[in-house]
Parts: C-alpha cells; sequence; structure tokens
C-alpha cells in the first residue's frame, strides 16, 4: 500500500492567481496521477506524471493551466494557474504502486472567488 | 481503462439492511475495482476482481462479476451510517496502464 499526503487541504483563492497543490507518497511509485473532481462530479483524470519527463496530460487539459512536476519519485506538484471560479473543485493525486490498485491522497478542496 | 456504468445513481436505506450497486462496462477487461469516497474526501480502494474471477468478499462486501453479461456487483451486508459515501468501479483494460476512468457513482445514504 502507500500513504499520500496532499498539502493544502483546502484553499480559497482569488481570481487570477494561481495555486501550486504538493503530493507526497511514502515510497517510491513509478506513475503518479492527478484528478479533478468539480461540484456534484465524477473524478476526471488530468494528467500522468512521469519522473524525469514531461507530464501527459488528457484531453482538454492543457501544460500552461495545469503545470506539474514531478521531480522524484516520491513527490509532485500540480499547479492551477490563472484561476477562474470554473477551477472550484477537489484536486486528487493518485499512485499506482506495484499492484494495479491506486492509492488516492485525501484531495484539495479550492474555491476560487 | 474504460467507464463503468454505475446503477443505481442513489440508494437510501437503514441501516442493517443490505445494498446493492451494479456496473455495467463496454469492453474486455483485466479486473474491475470497486472504490469508495466520503463526502468528497480521497478514493479508498475496496475491492479488484479480475476477469477470471465470478465472485469476491472481503469483510462484508461481496462483489460478483459476469464477463457474459460485462457486469458487476457490489453488495455491502449489515449496512451500517458509516457506509454513507459514494461507490464507483472501474475497468480496467490492458492498453491504459494505471489511467482510471470514473463514472457518475452510486451515491448510497444510510440512515442510522
Amino acid at each position: 500500500s502507500a500513504v499520500i499526503s496532499q498539502k493544502p487541504s483546502r484553499d480559497i483563492c482569488q481570481r487570477g492567481t494561481s495555486l501550486t497543490i504538493q503530493c507526497q507518497v511514502d515510497s517510491q511509485v513509478t506513475m503518479m496521477f492527478w484528478y479533478r473532481q468539480q461540484p456534484g462530479q465524477s473524478l476526471t483524470l488530468i494528467a500522468t506524471a512521469n519522473q524525469g519527463s514531461e507530464a501527459t496530460y488528457e484531453s482538454g487539459f492543457v501544460i500552461d493551466k495545469f503545470p506539474i512536476s514531478r521531480p522524484n519519485l516520491t513527490f509532485s506538484t500540480l499547479t492551477v494557474s490563472n484561476m477562474s471560479p470554473e477551477d472550484s473543485s477537489i484536486y486528487l493525486c493518485s499512485v499506482q504502486a506495484g499492484s494495479e490498485t491506486q492509492y488516492f491522497g485525501p484531495g484539495t478542496r479550492l474555491l476560487v472567488l | 481503462s474504460q467507464q463503468g456504468e454505475e446503477d443505481p445513481q442513489a440508494l437510501s436505506i437503514q441501516e442493517g439492511e443490505n445494498a446493492t450497486m451494479n456496473c455495467s462496462y463496454k469492453t474486455s477487461i483485466n479486473n474491475l475495482q470497486w472504490y469508495r469516497q466520503n463526502s468528497g474526501r480521497g478514493l479508498v480502494h475496496l475491492i479488484l476482481i479480475r476477469s477470471n474471477e465470478r465472485e469476491k468478499h472481503s469483510g462484508r462486501l461481496r462483489v460478483t462479476l459476469d464477463t457474459s453479461k460485462k457486469s458487476s456487483s457490489l453488495l455491502i451486508t449489515a449496512s451500517r451510517a458509516a457506509d454513507t459515501a459514494s461507490y464507483f468501479c472501474v475497468e480496467v483494460g490492458g492498453t491504459s496502464y494505471g489511467k482510471l476512468t470514473f463514472g457518475q457513482g452510486t451515491i448510497l445514504t444510510v440512515h442510522p
């Protein structure tokens, strides 16, 4: 299994600003993922964070809006840039730790005013 | 992975009753997984059933898989108020390693 922490757990931000979310895993993992869950909706995959290379983004998500870093095998950040109220969501990171099971962080609840 | 479709969308029961949620999928799978999310928090992996398995148990959870019908069910026995959550099934095929696609889920409410 893997234990994942995220910072911050929640934040309220002003329109036009940026927020960086951190994801820390207690073990080295190859694959880390970032998801978004808009209010009342299911989870949508934003991107796969690759160590040592650029993240792989899903359709509808771009690097300029959601830059991702993956400096090592236990850490990743997701930045939500130039925020608008539509970015208000829960952002979750997850990892695939050896088995086929994914482990999720507790999420970062973001409100953009 | 592909998107499983859960049914019903919402389920409301009394504590002690059993809860059954169904999931249908469209493609061939390696495995199918069920996750739980409590009130907008992180997801918890509940159980994984492989394509060559028909039934699996974990505590009060029982999952069945019918590959001929491309369907799965999750049964929670003797439900508790703490089981109140959203439940998602995710079908995992062979070509999209690690990428999970979530459906809308079933919102289960267990009344004390």
